[in-house]
C-alpha cells in the first residue's frame, strides 16, 4: 500500500534556527514523487519543493531543502533560518499512480504543525 | 500565477439539503481534484478528473458526486448532506503530467458546517 508517514504532530524550533521535518513513505513502484506543502492559518495549501525517486541530488528552494534518503525511504524537509511566517502545518506527499492511464494523484501524510517561537 | 478559486471560504447548510462547491482554475490544467480535510487525519481525496466529463473515484467518494463539465470547472455535490460531511474542503488542479512531477496548485478552502 502507498502510505505516507509523518510522526511529529507539533514541532517547536526557535527563530533563525533550522529545523528538520521528518516524513517516511511506502511504496513498491520504482518512479515515484514527493511533494512537501505548507498550509497557514489562513488556509490555502502552497507547494513549496519536489523530489523524484530517479534525482540523484536533493531538491532545493530558497531556505527549504530535502533531505531524501532512498534506501531508507525517507524525504524528511529542512527549513534553514526559520522565519515566524514558517508558523504552519507542513504536508508531505506521494505521487502515486491513478486508475486511468497517465493520471496521477497525491497520498499525503497526516501533517505537522510547526511553531517558530520569537 | 496559477489561480484555483473556489467559490466560497464559509459555508453553512442544513441536513438534507444538496450542496454544490465550485471550484475553477484559469491555468487551463487537465486534472482536477477535491479534497477534505479534517483535523488528524490530513488530506483524503474524494474525486478527481483528468479530462472533461471524466471523474475517478478517491479515497472517499461516499456520499459526494462531481461534474465537470467545462475544463476550468470541477464541481463537487453533496446529494443530502449529513454532519458527518462537516469539513474543510480544498480544490485543486495541475497539468497532466507527462513525468508526474508538476505540483497540484490548491485554492482557499471552503470551510462547510452541515446543521
Amino acid at each position: 500500500a502507498q502510505k505516507i508517514t509523518q510522526t511529529q504532530p507539533g514541532m517547536f524550533v526557535q527563530e533563525k534556527e533550522a529545523v528538520t521535518l521528518d516524513c517516511t513513505y511506502d511504496t513498491s513502484d520504482q518512479s515515484y514523487g514527493l511533494f512537501w506543502y505548507k498550509q497557514p492559518s489562513s488556509g490555502e495549501m502552497i507547494f513549496l519543493i519536489y523530489q523524484g525517486s530517479y534525482d540523484e541530488q536533493n531538491a532545493t528552494e530558497g531556505r527549504y531543502s530535502l533531505n531524501f534518503q532512498k534506501a531508507r525511504k525517507s524525504a524528511n524537509l529542512v527549513i534553514s533560518a526559520s522565519q515566524l511566517g514558517d508558523s504552519a502545518m507542513y504536508f508531505c506527499a506521494m505521487r502515486v499512480k491513478g486508475p486511468g492511464a497517465g493520471s496521477y494523484q497525491l497520498t499525503f501524510g497526516k501533517g505537522t504543525k510547526l511553531s517558530v517561537i520569537p | 500565477d496559477v489561480k484555483v478559486t473556489q467559490s466560497s471560504r464559509y459555508l453553512v447548510k442544513r441536513t438534507g439539503e444538496k450542496v454544490f462547491l465550485e471550484c475553477v482554475q484559469d491555468m487551463d490544467h487537465e486534472n482536477m481534484f477535491w479534497y477534505r480535510q479534517d483535523p488528524g487525519l490530513g488530506l483524503r481525496l474524494i474525486y478527481f478528473s483528468y479530462d472533461v466529463k471524466m471523474k475517478e473515484k478517491g479515497d472517499i467518494p461516499e456520499g459526494y458526486s462531481v461534474s465537470r463539465e467545462k475544463k476550468e470547472r470541477f464541481s463537487l455535490i453533496l446529494e443530502s448532506a449529513s454532519t458527518n460531511q462537516t469539513s474543510m474542503y480544498l480544490c485543486a488542479s495541475s497539468l497532466y503530467p507527462p513525468g508526474g512531477t508538476q505540483p497540484q496548485h490548491f485554492g482557499d478552502g471552503t470551510r462547510l458546517s452541515i446543521l
